[in-house]
């Protein structure tokens, strides 16, 4: 069936790097995306989405890039901090299905910030 | 506050015992989740409602049943027939207004078999 993967299941970095969390789908369909932040023990929380008609959306030192063409999505991170250490979902939804907003998740990235 | 509230934060269950995990939410949002969650392992979708008195199953149902008597409240039981329950179980809850929202999950449930 269809899945959402991830490249990289660990990224360390530096206090005050950059970060970058990739994420490769394989529903053709998909067309909302989104990226969760999950800190142990509790329930995920809303980074960033994006649409399929977009190809860049910024936040607040958040990035999130879609490639279509090739159904990779990422998530940068800039200056990173130790509370961005983190486990880091990507999740898509076909919206125009007829599984009204079902997400498929990703594996998750598991992010370390060292100061 | 608004929010999802899920009690109890953790749960013990023997085994052939069934049990109740809580998820309230005060957002009025129609549509509710639920999800399961092992370790270093992404959420799979255990049920989902569109709208009171409606649910359907996700792609992990077996062993688990759902009611939605009330727009606030989406309880889930796991019943002895879910072979491996011991798991974070996590509720979300979505906005009305379309498709392109979020979820919004809750604190989550942790349920371990002894």
């Amino acid at each position: 069936g269809e899945s959402v993967g991830l490249h990289l299941p660990t990224l360390s970095v530096q206090e005050g790097d950059n970060s970058i969390i990739n994420c490769a789908y394989s529903n053709s369909a998909s067309d909302y995306f989104i990226w969760y932040k999950q800190e142990s023990g509790k329930g995920p929380q809303f980074i960033i989405d994006i649409r399929s008609n977009m190809d860049k959306r910024q936040g607040q030192r958040v990035t999130v890039l879609l490639n279509k063409t090739v159904k990779h999505l990422s998530l940068q991170i800039a200056a990173t901090q130790p509370g961005d250490s983190a486990v880091y979902f990507c999740a898509e939804m076909d919206a125009g299905g007829t599984s009204y907003g079902k997400l498929t998740f990703g594996q998750g990235t598991i992010l370390t910030v060292h100061p | 506050d608004g929010g999802i509230t899920q009690s109890p934060k953790y749960l013990f269950r023997k085994e052939g015992q069934n049990v109740t995990l809580s998820c309230e939410q005060n957002l009025n949002h129609d549509a509710m989740y639920w999800y399961r969650q092992d370790p270093g392992q992404g959420l799979r979708l255990i049920y989902y409602s569109q709208i009171v008195n409606d649910f359907q199953k996700g792609d992990i149902a077996e062993g688990y049943s759902v009611s939605r008597e009330k727009k606030e409240s989406f309880p889930l039981t796991v019943t002895s027939a879910q072979k491996n329950p011991t798991a974070f179980y996590l509720c979300a809850s979505k906005q009305p207004s379309g498709p392109y929202n979020e979820q919004f999950f809750g604190p989550g449930t942790r349920l371990t078999v002894l």
